[in-house]
């Protein structure tokens, strides 16, 4: 069973379109977490969500939406795409914020806007 | 600005002990030090972390020196398996979560 799951693996699409990758976690933990890995490989926190509470935005353009419907789900949802927006992007979950939990990764979506 | 230093590569034979140094010099006292790794088009997997004390997984083992401004993640038999980019993280707390992000690790090469 895979504890952290995310749709789709591999997207393409235009530049202007808007796009949702979904993410659900099975291991019961409280937080959830988007990441973004850029073309240097850096692995950057995006938006982390505790109970479905907003608990981190970073600096990301609003175009950029998480939504959590439940403690399980965790959606990015991405209004008018640009070629910037080019990446790896990792759903992650942890038990909770506490800095002793592990936090544990998805397989990654791989997002391409031509 | 990165609070970890790691080697951008190492080899390591296959069957030998792979030993990957970290340096987290401006570390807190109430601050994890974490090890993933990544390899090609997958998901960061995670293998072990410490607060103070050396720690031991099925894994790998984490050595941190005492004043834990560095630390030393050793895969006691690594095997081809291995080949993978090695990211050493130091966790802050909520109020610095902001700083939590994996820089460009140490990519390691197990040679048959």
């Amino acid at each position: 069973d895979t504890a952290v799951s995310q749709t789709p693996k591999y997207l393409v699409t235009q530049m202007g379109n808007d796009k949702s990758i979904k993410c659900e976690q099975n291991l019961g933990h409280d937080t959830m977490y988007w990441y973004k890995q850029d073309s240097k490989k850096f692995l950057k926190i995006m938006f982390s969500y505790n109970n479905k509470e907003l608990i981190i935005n970073e600096t990301v353009p609003n175009r950029f939406s998480p939504k959590s419907p439940d403690k399980a789900h965790l959606n990015l949802h991405i209004n008018s795409l640009e070629l910037g927006d080019s990446a790896v992007y990792f759903c992650a979950s942890s038990l909770n914020l506490d800095s002793g939990n592990t936090i544990y990764f998805g397989e990654g979506s791989w997002l391409t806007v031509v | 600005d990165a609070k970890t230093t790691q080697p951008p590569s190492m080899d390591c034979a296959e069957g030998r002990a792979a030993n990957l140094p970290c340096n987290h010099s401006t570390i807190s006292g109430n601050e994890y030090v974490y090890w993933y790794r990544q390899i090609h088009s997958q998901g960061p997997q995670y293998i072990i972390h410490g607060l103070k004390n050396n720690e031991t997984n099925e894994m790998a083992s984490l050595i941190i020196t005492e004043d834990r401004k560095s630390s030393t993640l050793i895969l006691p038999h690594a095997t081809l398996r291995d080949t993978a980019v090695y990211y050493c993280i130091v966790r802050p707390n909520l109020s610095n979560f902001n700083k939590f992000y994996f820089g460009s690790g140490t990519k390691l090469n197990v040679k048959p």
